[in-house]
């Protein structure tokens, strides 16, 4: 089974501090997502990318970047925390074939980010 | 832009009665279409997924449909029991390969 692994399950951090959440998937996925989850809001994408050294922005970029220098690991950095970043992150991973109809999203066991 | 609704939000039901979750989608040109279970403070577990050329997939008390052409899907629970009480999300693929997700069914099986 694959398995998405998320670095931290619970992060308190300051604001301003610069934050890093990692996650690992073992099955050579080329396909990595990071996504936040709000109540009321459900699943926002923040970033993608479906190949090492590439990224492609999701529909909340804002305030986040990542980083992506080995296919394995997808890294989401927040550069400057802010209280409204606090939330439940969600790292995932897909197979990544064009057109696949077996493509199937994985998921982390999430991080769950307070800023202070 | 895929549209994805999830009705009723919150369902609450006695232990063993059986019960039919909801998704609707508003673009048809999909690869497939997934459901996902959350337990609180947790990630997603995928549950099934069917492929856009099938109508059902089942998985022991589980069973998903898809009719493609109207947009809906229905995940179906026999028996309920307790451990099922979480939030169901349902998730397409289109044919752009971008997943787009419900906001999810809340389901309580009270004992």
């Amino acid at each position: 089974d694959v398995k998405v692994t998320q670095s931290s399950r619970y992060l308190v951090k300051r604001t301003g501090e610069k934050v890093f959440l990692e996650c690992v998937q073992d099955m050579d996925h080329e396909n990595m997502f990071w996504y936040r989850q709000d109540p009321g809001l459900g699943l926002r994408l923040i970033y993608f990318s479906y190949d090492v050294k590439m990224k492609e922005k999701g529909d909340i970029p804002e305030g986040y970047s990542v980083s992506r220098e080995k296919k394995e690991r997808f890294s989401l950095i927040l550069e400057s925390a802010s209280t409204n970043q606090t939330s439940m992150y969600l790292c995932a991973s897909s197979s990544g074939g064009q057109g696949d109809k077996n493509e199937k999203l994985f998921f982390g066991s999430g991080t769950q980010l307070s800023v202070l | 832009k895929q549209e994805v609704t999830q009705i009723p939000a919150a369902l609450s039901v006695p232990e063993g009665e059986n019960l039919v979750l909801n998704c609707s989608f508003t673009d048809s040109a999909i690869y497939n279409l997934q459901w996902f279970r959350q337990d609180p403070g947790k990630g997603l577990t995928s549950l099934l997924l069917i492929q856009s050329s099938q109508r059902e997939q089942t998985s022991g008390r589980l069973n998903a449909s898809l009719d493609k052409s109207s947009g809906r899907s229905t995940l179906y629970i026999a028996a309920s029991q307790p451990g099922d009480s979480a939030t169901y999300l349902c998730a397409v693929l289109n044919t752009g390969n971008q997943f787009y997700f419900g906001t999810g069914t809340s389901l309580t099986v009270i004992p």
